[in-house]
């Protein structure tokens, strides 16, 4: 069964509004998870990394203030695209592993489009 | 640097024939974990396998299997016997135990791969 549910799974926003994206974990605790982001027909890159109970660490060229990552419980991870604009539209996609051992698990993924 | 190069942007097999998929990766770190995933056009990731620095044989999973060369640091994916709905974009990715980004994922541009009958 899954182990990281995802949603929503498609949004499509007005420019200027802000979009909530959310991350659980069903199979176990995870102190850590990571937020990607794919472009079409691009490949997957990393965002942040979320960190339960403290902030998110994130990569080089992505706005801490406009990608607001919450880590507030073990088996939660929320996203907000704060002030959309289309170029934002992408596919966001979480994942989270036990602690670097074996397979890295993803959720669905969420395909956001920005009007 | 690009830490996983993927030669090639599209790949044809033929149904039942098999199929080698490409993958470098670059990296100084000892402990590394090489993974193959496939995306249909839904988006989402589908884990076909993995592979650690330290195994000494290569990983298999059903059609799917890895032909790990640690000196080549080569970790192409061979999938026997296609089937239509092998169809999808293929990712490698690597992840590193010294990494800066902690367990992240570093991805490949993908291969996509049709199957035709």
């Amino acid at each position: 069964g899954a182990v990281v549910s995802q949603h929503p799974s498609r949004v499509i926003c007005k420019s200027g509004t802000s979009v909530k994206i959310e991350c659980r974990s069903l199979d176990f605790q995870a102190t850590t998870m990571f937020w990607y982001r794919q472009f079409p027909k691009q490949s997957l890159m990393l965002m942040a990394t979320s960190n339960e109970g403290s902030k998110a660490t994130y990569e080089q060229g992505v706005e801490k203030d406009k990608f607001l990552i919450n880590h507030a419980s073990l088996t939660l991870s929320t996203l907000t695209v704060t002030s959309a604009h289309p170029e934002d539209s992408s596919f966001y996609i979480c994942s989270l592993d036990r602690n670097g051992q074996g397979e890295a698990f993803f959720g669905q993924g969420t395909r956001l489009t920005v009007v | 640097a690009q830490k996983i190069t993927q030669t090639q942007p599209g790949m044809f097999v033929q149904e039942k024939e098999a199929v080698t998929l490409d993958c470098t990766y670059d990296t100084s770190d000892p402990s590394y974990g090489l993974f193959w995933y496939k995306q249909p056009s839904s988006g989402e990731m589908i884990f076909l396998i993995y592979q650690g620095s330290y195994d000494q044989q290569n990983a298999t999973e059903g059609r799917y299997s890895l032909n790990f060369q640690k000196a080549r640091k080569s970790a192409n994916l061979v999938i026997s016997a296609s089937q239509l709905g092998d169809s999808a974009m293929y990712f490698c990715a690597m992840r590193e135990a010294g990494s800066v980004s902690g367990y992240a994922l570093n991805f490949g541009k993908g291969t996509s791969l049709l199957v035709t009958p």
